[in-house]
């Protein structure tokens, strides 16, 4: 029964790879959001969506794609992996309202 | 753009005392939300505490409490009797509605007995 729950919780994978990570909410929340931890641990948005559609689009390289089947699922897809990719990648939901946002237990991805 | 502002890298208590955590924010903004995460070494982000600007009452939650100084822009963390599950990163997050969380760059804690 975790609220926001995201598979895999560690990828490593080759430069130049295409990986996925994937991230269901059963908290009935409309917004979604990818953050992004880097190595200093410094936490930053990425992207978020709103009932299915993309409302904050920050500076993130092309590579990086998002997709909303529906307001309950948040995919990230990443093409051709670099070594400056390697951080933690959270997912995470809010009510509509200001109620903060409730995370997922991130992904630790590695390019090697 | 708004900006939050930690300036307390790491901090160290002993078990059973109380700590303040500081945290600044840059805004224009009149309706916003702050929030105190915790993120112990499992990574887990963890929502502690929430206010909403609109309030002047300073939110609290069993043993953590904040100071918010609206016209200052400040909203410290304080954790009474500090526990050894308490070691974890703190990052301060303000939110405007309808949009991300911006967060600080965190300070680590560390309680030891």
């Amino acid at each position: 029964d975790t609220a926001v729950s995201q598979t895999p919780k560690y990828l490593v994978t080759q430069m130049g790879n295409d990986k996925s990570i994937k991230c269901e909410q059963n908290l009935g929340h409309d917004t979604m959001y990818w953050y992004k931890q880097d190595s200093k641990k410094f936490l930053k948005i990425m992207f978020s969506y709103n009932n299915k559609e993309l409302i904050i689009n920050e500076t993130v390289p092309n590579r990086f794609s998002p997709k909303s089947p529906d307001k309950a699922h948040l995919n990230l897809h990443i093409n051709s992996l670099e070594l400056g990719d390697s951080a933690v990648y959270f997912c995470a939901s809010s009510p509509n309202r200001g109620g903060g946002a409730f995370f997922g237990q991130g992904t630790r991805l590695t390019v090697v | 753009a708004q900006t939050v502002t930690q300036s307390q890298p790491e901090m160290s208590v002993q078990e059973a005392e109380t700590v303040t955590l500081s945290c600044t924010y840059d805004t224009s903004e009149n309706n916003y939300y702050l929030f105190w995460y915790k993120q112990p070494p499992s990574r887990q982000m963890i929502l502690v505490i929430r206010q909403e600007a609109y309030k002047q009452q300073n939110a609290t939650e069993n043993r953590f409490s904040v100071n918010f100084q609206k016209a200052a822009k400040s909203f410290s963390l304080k954790i009474s009797d500090s526990q050894l599950g308490d070691t974890a990163m703190y990052f301060c997050a303000f939110m405007k509605p309808g949009t991300a969380l911006i967060f600080g760059k965190g300070t680590t804690l560390s309680v030891s007995s």
